[in-house]
């Protein structure tokens, strides 16, 4: 079936710094979704990518899509204490876009 | 608008004993997604709901579990009888007819 592999699973970084984690996958996908999930709450879409080598900001983060369609990347620039939680990306199994598949996560945590 | 409303937010049951959660997703939204996430396994979808009619059920893990949508402003997943690997947290989201699934806050079981 269609999996997604994310990397990191956690990290530790120091507030400033800049964040990297990608999301690779065995089969193509034709969307992207980047979510956030804070401590106790459930995930909130941060980013959605529609078209290969597609490149989307909002804000700090900047998430890619990558030129094979199996793969994405998300960017944190100068990473802050609330930007710890965990990050999952996710798409459409086939057969539409409701019935989503989610990575295992990377789990984010900034020391001040 | 409230976003999905979950209740309880937390529950605490004996091995054997019924379970229901309960969502009431976003007003005007046409799908209803549960989730199960653990931490070995992640985010799972364990069924959806199209204008409250099941569309996907396969991720139910057996037929201990059950959910229903009585109407577009209701759903219930019940567990019976619960078991301790059942602990999990379980998500409700809701959503239209895009990608993007609005989460509510969880229910976090322990099932002892």
């Amino acid at each position: 079936g269609q999996q997604l592999n994310q990397s990191p699973q956690s990290m530790f970084i120091q507030e400033g710094e800049d964040v990297s984690m990608n999301c690779t996958s065995s089969s193509i996908f034709n969307t992207w979704l980047w979510y956030k999930q804070d401590p106790g709450e459930g995930p909130v879409l941060l980013i959605a990518l529609y078209k290969a080598g597609e490149l989307t900001s909002n804000g700090r983060l900047t998430a890619q899509f990558g030129i094979t369609r199996k793969d994405s990347f998300l960017n944190i620039s100068a990473s802050i204490p609330s930007d710890v939680g965990i990050y999952f990306c996710a798409g459409p199994l086939s057969g539409g876009y409701q019935k989503v598949t989610f990575g295992i996560g990377t789990k984010l945590q900034v020391i001040p | 608008d409230a976003g999905v409303i979950q209740s309880p937010r937390h529950e605490v049951t004996e091995m054997g004993q019924e379970v229901t959660l309960r969502c009431k997703p976003i007003s005007g939204h046409d799908y209803l997604f549960w989730y199960r996430q653990t931490m070995m396994r992640g985010l799972e979808l364990l069924i959806y709901f199209n204008n409250n009619v099941p569309i996907d059920d396969s991720g139910m893990p057996e037929d201990r579990f059950s959910a229903k949508m009585p109407n577009a402003s209701f759903s219930t997943l019940k567990i019976q009888p619960s078991e301790p690997r059942d602990s999990a947290v379980y998500f409700c989201a809701s959503g239209g007819a895009g990608e993007t699934q609005y989460f509510g806050p969880g229910t976090r079981l322990l099932v002892l």
